[in-house]
């Protein structure tokens, strides 16, 4: 079972476009986090956004949490070809401690 | 260099055996993961450690076995029971804030191929 659902599964966009994926979730958590996977290699680690917290910015990143609705989005502005990649939400769950990925959302950003 | 190494990148096995993919990491991290991803989708938690000699069993973990005698390392083997083990294999470490999991560092991958 995955904790987290991405939505779009895919996304494609031009470059400088703006890019949104959701990620929903089932349990209680203590904290989300938002990764990026270029194709066939290990991930890399984005934003962290806790529980108690509602949005946090990093560079051209920007991610909200709604701990109601059990969702968090994942902002990219400006696009660029380099953000051509796979992001997944992860969550921690607030039982078991468990870092539990969704499936992600494989964008690409056209030149 | 601090960081998490896996080896070895790719893996081939025959039907019937153990294979032990190995993870490294110098990070001083507490907590372990492995997890497998197939083609196009997301990545499935196999075994999960926060502490030496202690480790808890993921989503899939059948078929599978760990160990975790010292901090920095958290092999994994594919048993001859997990009758489906053609996957890329990834492990990863985070720090513990308090009790809770953080930001967790990848390795590159493992691509196991049954031949």
């Amino acid at each position: 079972s995955q904790q987290g659902e991405e939505d779009p599964q895919a996304l494609s966009i031009q470059e400088g476009e703006n890019a949104t994926m959701n990620c929903s979730y089932k349990t209680s958590i203590n904290n989300l986090q938002w990764y990026r996977q270029n194709s066939g290699r290990g991930l890399v680690h984005l934003i962290l956004i806790r529980s108690n917290e509602r949005e946090k910015h990093s560079g051209r990143l920007r991610v909200t949490l709604d701990t109601s609705k059990k969702s968090s989005s994942l902002l990219i502005t400006a696009s660029r070809a380099a953000d051509t990649a796979s992001y997944f939400c992860a969550t921690v769950k607030a039982a078991g401690n468990k870092l539990t990925f969704g499936g992600g959302t494989r964008v690409l950003v056209k030149p | 260099d601090g960081g998490i190494t896996q080896s070895p990148k790719y893996l081939f096995r025959k039907e019937g055996q153990n294979v032990t993919l190995s993870c490294e990491q110098n990070l001083n991290h507490d907590a372990m993961y492995w997890y497998r991803q197939d083609p196009g989708q997301g990545l499935r938690l196999i075994y999960y450690s926060q502490i030496v000699n202690d480790f808890q069993k993921g989503d899939i973990a059948e078929g599978y076995s760990v160990s975790r005698e010292k901090k920095e390392s958290f092999p994994l083997t594919v048993t001859s029971a997990q009758k489906n083990p053609t996957a890329f294999y990834l492990c990863a470490s985070s720090y513990l804030s308090g009790q809770w999991n953080t930001e967790a560092f990848f390795g590159q991958g493992t691509r196991l191929t049954v031949v």
